[in-house]
Parts: C-alpha cells; structure tokens; sequence
C-alpha cells in the first residue's frame, strides 16, 4: 500500500500558483519525499524531492513540514502544460522500491 | 536516441501468444524497473534490476520473465497472458547512488491481451 495520502483531483487557474498537499504520517527518518507527475500519454516524470528542508528547482517548490508528515508542492504559476497526475512517494535512500499511490490529477484552467 | 525507449509502442496479442518488450537505456544508468499501470489503478512496481541483478519480484505471476542482459536493455518476456494483463508497461532507469535517485521514464507499451 501507498504511504501517502493526496485528494483525488485539483482544480487551478492559469497563471496562479498551485499547492498540491501530501500526508505522510508514518514517514521513517530516513525516508526521502519525492514528487513524480504523468503527462497525459507519457511516462511519469521527475519533478523534485527532499529530506527534511524545503527545496526549490526550476519546475517547482517543495515544503516539508517541521514533524515531516506532510508536504506541499508548490507550483508558482500553473501553466496548460502542468495538467497532471502528481505523485507524492516515499523512498529509502537508494531510491528503488517506489510504491505509487492514485495520486492528484491537476486541471488547469484557462 | 535518448533517454529511455521501448518497442513497440502497441501491441495486441491473444492468450496463447508469446512476446517480449524492449526497452534501452541511453544515460549510462546502472539500475532498471519495470512497472504495470492498468486503467484506474496506481502504478506497480513488478521488477528492479540494479548492477543487472534482480532484486525485487514483488510477486509478479511467473507469465511475466524479465531479462536484463547488460546495464542498457531490459525485456519483459509475455507468454499466456489474460485479459486482465491489458494495461500500459512502462520501463525506467536511474543511477544508484545518485544525489536525486532520479528515475527516467520511457513512455511505454500498451499491451491488449484478447
């Protein structure tokens, strides 16, 4: 089973920023946080992942929250392009055994 | 080519067929997955080679064989599928020990069992 919880579907406007909630409440101290996101018709893709402090690339923003179970990734201003599936997984440090949940599927609005 | 790939891309074969699935790596990656994702459900994990060995099976039925003869190529070898293996397999790879434990995603092969 998944362990991480996420609502089923979101709604955003463009331009606007989106924040896409993920419950972990057995998180282990050594689990790493990732976020993955499934186009439509593409495999899932990378979009950013973290330990204990917040992190920042170019796709996104991630929060993770001081007892660490739970995270928001955030996007700053949603786009067309960002409509997907998002996935929040937990991972040891090696990174191999991801166990997908249903994860959130993201509408954007223009 | 690029990142990661798989052929074919469709594929539709009925129960007492025998197939395989390919898919190359072009990142220089030393670990390989395999994962199954069937209409409304979450994607499984059904294999993980890493270094070319296999390390985990998660309880895939036996008509599903991987095989992974170098770092760069993974097949899963189909034999007697069911309807209910209809779903989209998608392959992946990453580097071990990697700073991000990044995983590639090809964009898959949509198997139909009649």
């Amino acid at each position: 089973d998944a362990k991480t919880t996420q609502p089923n579907s979101m709604e955003s406007n463009e331009e606007e920023p989106v924040h896409l909630p993920c419950n972990h409440s057995t998180i282990s101290g050594t689990d790493y946080i990732h976020w993955y996101r499934q186009l439509p018709s593409q495999g899932p893709e990378y979009v950013i992942h973290g330990l204990t402090s917040n992190v920042n690339n170019r796709m996104a923003s991630l929060a993770i929250a001081e007892d660490r179970k739970s995270s928001t990734l955030i996007l700053h201003r949603a786009t067309l392009r960002d409509a997907a599936v998002y996935y929040c997984i937990l991972t040891d440090n090696y990174g191999q055994n991801f166990v997908f949940g249903p994860g959130t599927r993201l509408s954007v609005l223009p | 080519e690029t990142g990661v790939t798989q052929t074919p891309r469709h594929l539709v074969m009925g129960m007492t067929n025998k197939k395989s699935l390919k898919c190359e790596q072009h990142l220089g990656h030393n670990a390989m997955y395999w994962y199954k994702q069937s209409a409304k459900k979450p994607l499984e994990l059904m294999f993980v080679y890493s270094l070319e060995e296999r390390v985990e099976n998660n309880s895939v039925p036996s008509r599903f064989s991987p095989e992974c003869p170098n770092s760069s190529h993974l097949f899963l070898h189909l034999h007697t599928l069911q309807p209910e293996d209809s779903a989209l397999y998608l392959c992946a790879s990453s580097q071990v020990g990697d700073r991000n434990n990044e995983q590639f995603f090809g964009p898959g092969t949509r198997l139909t069992v009649l």
